[in-house]
């Protein structure tokens, strides 16, 4: 069975300029996180989504970041301006009904 | 609302010797509790998960954890560590409620040495 799939890998952009991120979950699961996790820290949650529809998206901050579904299955990360603070790993996850989530390799985001 | 502390930053240990990792939360209503592995430059790996029932757990690599309700504690425990253990870790909680977000501590990075 094939994991969560990240890309790209690495990214290195200048500050205020935007980025995108792109994750395939695992066939099948309906719930799709993204964590933010800063070095020296935990995972946090960006955004929960259940089939194409947001479920927490409390701790984005939606100034600059935007995340979207289509069709319930892959998903995309935006962050527009970039800021030096958002240099960090990019984690998505997916589960099953559950709750057990899987995580893909990451994005790590530098900003310069 | 959920919260975890990793109570050490920073374990050092020689190969072959036992290794607990300390984990308390803070929550009141009742929770999943998790420990995940992080090596370097890898996406995190489930270790084992209280779901209910009994409260030592047993999961991958030799690791076992006990949840201890009282102490609101979930430590993580290895009789003998090796090398390839060394890694981050992270210890996660969450409402005890299907496909809900996870909440992490701070992890802790063990380091096993010959």
């Amino acid at each position: 069975e094939a994991g969560v799939a990240q890309s790209p890998r690495y990214k290195i952009i200048e500050k205020r300029q935007s980025v995108a991120f792109w994750c395939n979950p695992i066939s099948g699961h309906a719930t799709l996180y993204w964590y933010q996790q800063i070095l020296g820290q935990g995972p946090k949650l960006l955004i929960q989504f259940q089939n194409n529809g947001v479920v927490d998206d409390s701790q984005l901050p939606k100034d600059r970041f935007s995340a979207e579904r289509l069709k319930g299955v892959d998903s995309t990360l935006k962050i527009q301006p970039a800021k030096l603070e958002d240099s960090a790993v990019y984690l998505c996850a997916s589960s099953l009904p559950n709750g057990e989530q899987y995580f893909g390799p990451g994005t790590r985001l530098t900003v310069t | 609302a959920q919260s975890v502390t990793q109570l050490d930053s920073q374990v050092p240990v020689f190969e072959e010797a036992p290794v607990e990792l300390r984990c308390n939360y803070s929550s009141s209503v009742s929770v999943y509790l998790f420990w995940y592995v992080q090596y370097p430059n890898q996406g995190l790996q489930l270790l084992l998960k209280y779901l209910s029932g009994s409260t030592l757990v047993k999961g991958i690599n030799g690791f076992e954890a006990e949840f201890n309700k009282s102490q609101t504690s979930f430590h993580l425990r290895k009789p003998s560590v090796h090398i390839s253990d060394t890694a981050e870790y992270f210890c996660a909680v969450t409402r005890n409620q299907a496909g809900t977000a996870l909440i992490f501590g701070k992890g802790t990075t063990l380091s096993v040495s010959s």
